[in-house]
């Protein structure tokens, strides 16, 4: 079954340092988002992007942060300038655009830790 | 998105059923019940959705009451690999549109 991968598995970063952390939607998907997950808390949106375009996006997700589709199988979100509450799981996830009710499809996230 | 209510915990014996309920009292027309769970931190896991009619796939049902306005996930034999956080989310139809997580309800399958 095909699946949303997401890379590195863990970073580690030092406050202030930019990241970029890498997913690969599930190929014939084309809605593609971010969601972040804090040790013991909820998983919130971040992002979501289609067409190249940013959908919607949360509070959360100001100018520190951006997604870019820099090919036709990579989808990033980098981060500016790390601050230590950045310090999160990070989850992508894709949809396909079937019908309105086509489900997210999510990867195994990227755990960030900012030192 | 409507709100939806579950209980933070719940028990279940290891090979029984586990029936998890959902409230979604202000659900509107064009709004599906979805549900997803997550295993000790990885990727929330989609495992079945519906708008009103029940829904079986390999992993579960999904029960919707006829008013819409609950809902319960049933996995008909608890593995201990069943252990986990799951998510019960109101999504309205529309192309793109995002997932909202609540808290969930931490199931424990015990043996």
């Amino acid at each position: 079954e095909p699946e949303v991968t997401q890379t590195p598995s863990h970073q580690v970063t030092q406050m202030g340092q930019e990241v970029i952390l890498r997913c690969v939607p599930i190929s014939n998907h084309l809605y593609f988002y971010w969601y972040r997950q804090i040790l013991g808390q909820k998983v919130e949106f971040l992002v979501s992007f289609y067409n190249n375009e940013i959908s919607e996006k949360s509070e959360i997700f100001d100018d520190q942060f951006s997604v870019e589709r820099p090919d036709g199988s990579n989808f990033t979100l980098k981060i500016r300038s790390t601050k230590l509450e950045d310090s999160a799981m990070y989850f992508c996830a894709s949809s396909n655009p079937g019908t309105g009710d086509s489900p997210l499809h999510f990867g195994n996230g990227t755990r960030l830790t900012v030192t | 998105d409507a709100k939806t209510t579950q209980p933070p915990s719940m028990d279940c014996a290891e090979g029984r059923a586990a029936n998890l309920p959902c409230n979604h009292s202000t659900i509107s027309g064009n709004e599906y019940v979805y549900w997803y769970r997550q295993i000790h931190s990885q990727g929330p896991q989609y495992i079945i959705h519906g708008l009103k009619n029940n829904e079986t796939n390999e992993m579960a049902s999904l029960i919707i009451t006829e008013d819409r306005k609950s809902s319960t996930l049933i996995l008909p034999h608890a593995t201990l690999r069943d252990t986990a956080v799951y998510y019960c989310i109101v999504r309205v139809m529309e192309y793109g549109n995002k997932l909202v997580f609540g808290a969930g309800t931490i199931l424990r399958v015990k043996s």
